[in-house]
């Protein structure tokens, strides 16, 4: 099983700080998932990164296979950007391995 | 534009009653995937397809049963032999199984009275 940390685990911000979020895994994966969860429930992936670093407008996506480590960064926060954000490495390469952290409170404040 | 659709967003059921959720896709998807989620957890597979008219058990497959008799469509009832049906259920589907991104539906919520 592929144990899953992230921290913070509830995170407040102001309006246009650059947030952090770290996830840590213990088995080594192929590629990850970033995931982004609002209020209504609905899930939207973020990211699929399997090396180095990824960026989809103010959001930017790291991973690093060796430390098992990945981080996604947020920059300019915006209160939209409210939402929990869920890092989801996959035991092996299969998207029905996918083992889910259990995510990170964000509000951003206006 | 393709997607994933799930209906409804809300549902509300009588304890005892078998439901069905739906989830179709149109992104030619092979691979499609059925998860749920309780407050404060992390999602949890329940069943999976990799090809249509094949579908395997998850981890928490107990009291839920599929179908998978056309590949843009994956429904799953919960039926009135699972304990604890109320929850957020999430659909998914990717391209394939292995080394792609997934997809997610906006989930349906069912309260069972």
């Amino acid at each position: 099983k592929n144990e899953v940390e992230q921290s913070p685990q509830n995170l407040t911000a102001q309006e246009g700080e650059f947030i952090t979020i770290n996830c840590s895994y213990s088995v080594g994966i192929s590629a990850l998932h970033w995931l982004q969860q609002h209020p209504g429930g609905g899930i939207v992936s973020l990211f699929m990164l399997s090396s180095g670093k990824k960026k989809h407008g103010r959001l930017i996506a790291t991973i690093n296979i060796q430390e098992k480590h990945s981080s996604l960064h947020i920059t300019a926060s915006h209160p939209r950007d409210s939402a929990v954000y869920i890092c989801a490495p996959p035991i092996s390469g299969s998207a029905r391995q996918l083992t889910f952290g259990s995510g990170t409170q964000l509000t951003v404040l206006p | 534009d393709g997607g994933i659709t799930q209906s409804p967003k809300y549902l509300f059921r009588k304890e005892g009653q078998n439901v069905t959720l739906s989830c179709e896709q149109n992104l030619n998807h092979d691979a499609m995937y059925w998860y749920r989620q309780d407050p404060g957890q992390g999602l949890r597979l329940i069943y999976y397809s990799q090809i249509v008219n094949d579908f395997q058990k998850g981890d928490i497959a107990e009291g839920y049963s599929v179908s998978r008799e056309k590949k843009e469509s994956f429904p799953l009832t919960v039926t009135s032999a699972q304990k604890n049906p109320t929850a957020f259920y999430l659909c998914a589907s990717s391209i394939r199984d292995r080394n792609t991104e997934a997809f997610f539906g906006q989930g349906t919520r069912l309260t069972v009275v």
